[in-house]
């Protein structure tokens, strides 16, 4: 249980295009999902939490106008990262939680990753 | 003070041999503890969660909380070449969102 799918698992694009990152819950409900960034070799680094139906919290240093967080349904989230430039390359894993997990409603439940590389 | 410390390594151990990996955390207020495992390119996978203070078994691991002491420690037994990878301690931070605050990882390294 708690099977948690990203979509695609990598992608190379052209500076200044977007790029769309689908996350889903496959055999639960996410009440939360989470989406993270991580560089090669530095740890995870939260971007925004997003609840079903309500706009999503980002954290300090985030740009919410150029990393586009939909959350439209409890188990579906989508990340876009609008113009993308090469800094953006990076390593995009989302999360989500839900109730009535074996982990308890704050576990985390982690998809597999998107790898971003912008040329 | 980081809010969830822990010591970056790399820890060796002999295969077959006990890994233990320490977290501490500086609130208080935190009920929840979860333990991660990350292999290198991967993204993380859950190992345990606790929540009340004292062991808790899964396996050959095994965590340990003291919220007295407000540490968090895992313990693998029995240790694996497949056990090395970065271990990251998270902590459910009380209040809006109860979002997990990450520690920096401690990377294993189990030598056959």
């Amino acid at each position: 249980g708690a099977v948690v799918s990203q979509h695609p698992s990598w992608v190379i694009c052209k500076s200044g295009t977007s790029v769309k990152i689908e996350c889903r819950s496959l055999d639960f409900q996410a009440t939360t999902m989470f989406w993270y960034r991580q560089f090669p070799k530095q740890s995870l680094m939260l971007m925004a939490t997003s609840n079903e139906g309500s706009k999503a919290t980002y954290e300090q240093g985030v740009e919410k106008d150029k990393f586009l967080i939909n959350h439209a349904s409890l188990t579906l989230s989508t990340l876009t990262v609008t113009s993308a430039h090469p800094e953006d390359s990076s390593f995009y894993i989302c999360s989500a939680r839900g109730f009535g997990l074996a982990g308890g409603p704050e576990t985390q439940y982690f998809g597999p990753g998107t790898r971003l590389l912008v040329l | 003070q980081k809010e969830v410390e822990q010591n970056s390594g790399p820890l060796s151990v002999p295969e077959g041999a006990i890994a233990s990996l320490n977290c501490t955390y500086s609130d208080r207020g935190s009920q929840s503890f979860f333990w991660y495992r990350q292999y290198s390119g991967k993204s993380p996978e859950l190992i345990m969660s606790i929540y009340s203070n004292g062991d808790k078994e899964d396996g050959r691991f095994t965590a340990q909380l003291n919220k007295a002491s407000q540490y968090v420690s895992l313990l693998i037994r029995d240790s694996q070449p497949s056990d090395s990878a970065t271990y990251l301690c998270a902590v459910a931070r009380a209040g809006n969102n109860r979002k997990l605050i990450w520690g920096l990882g401690t990377s294993l390294a189990v030598n056959p």
